[in-house]
């Protein structure tokens, strides 16, 4: 079955600084990737995703890239904001397994004021 | 339009208890998902449902834990008997994979402790 590395596990920055989160998938089937937010004591939001026939997405402060080939993808948030702050998970899926998304072990993200 | 409800927040009970949750998801989604997400883990899928089907199951310790969806609408998790590693949040998700979407909404969990 699918396998997704997520790292690094834990990430601080300072804030107005940028941060990069890099995960990468095993199955080549998988096509969609989406990234979420999880704040605690709440579950996981969907911040953005990207699909296998996109390289580069882009929603404001945040943006995702895709490298099929290598199997890997990240998100990267700009002119990070203590609300920034929160467990971001990667994940992977395919419409071959019904949808359903495997996903890494996150990252905690601390931006500093 | 209305989130993933799950109720309760926070349950805790004694090993070898049982326990159940329940889940209703987006209005018009047909797919749902049941997660246990152990704390510093990502979430791992214990039972996938399209309407009221079952489309995967082969992570779920049938020995122990059961789900129905009947109706094809609200959900039900149930544990028993409990064990000390059930000890977890158990995040429900609904998708419309159906509709090409695979974005999932989630329900804010149930936190289980078990002692």
């Amino acid at each position: 079955g699918e396998n997704v590395e997520q790292h690094p596990s834990t990430l601080s920055v300072q804030e107005g600084d940028s941060a990069v989160i890099k995960c990468t998938y095993s199955d080549s089937a998988s096509n969609y990737f989406p990234w979420y937010k999880q704040e605690l004591g709440k579950g996981p939001q969907l911040i953005i995703d990207i699909r296998s026939n996109v390289g580069e997405k882009k929603d404001q402060r945040i943006a995702v890239t895709l490298n099929k080939t290598a199997k890997h993808f990240s998100l990267h948030i700009t002119e990070t904001q203590p609300e920034d702050s929160a467990v971001y998970f990667c994940a992977a899926s395919s419409n071959t397994n019904a949808g359903k998304s495997t996903f890494g072990d996150g990252t905690t993200l601390t931006v500093k004021p | 339009e209305a989130g993933v409800a799950q109720s309760p927040r926070y349950k805790i009970i004694e090993k070898r208890q049982s326990v159940a949750f329940w889940c209703n998801p987006i209005s018009g989604h047909a797919t749902l998902y049941w997660y246990q997400q152990i704390l510093g883990q990502g979430p791992k899928l214990l039972i996938q449902f399209q309407n009221n089907g079952v489309v995967d199951d082969s992570q779920l310790p049938k020995d122990r834990f059961s789900a129905e969806r009947l109706k094809g609408v609200d959900s039900t998790l149930k544990i028993q008997p409990a064990k000390l590693e059930d000890s977890a949040v158990y995040l429900c998700a609904s998708s419309s994979v159906d509709r090409g979407d695979y974005g999932y909404t989630f329900g804010s969990g149930t936190r289980l402790t078990v002692v």
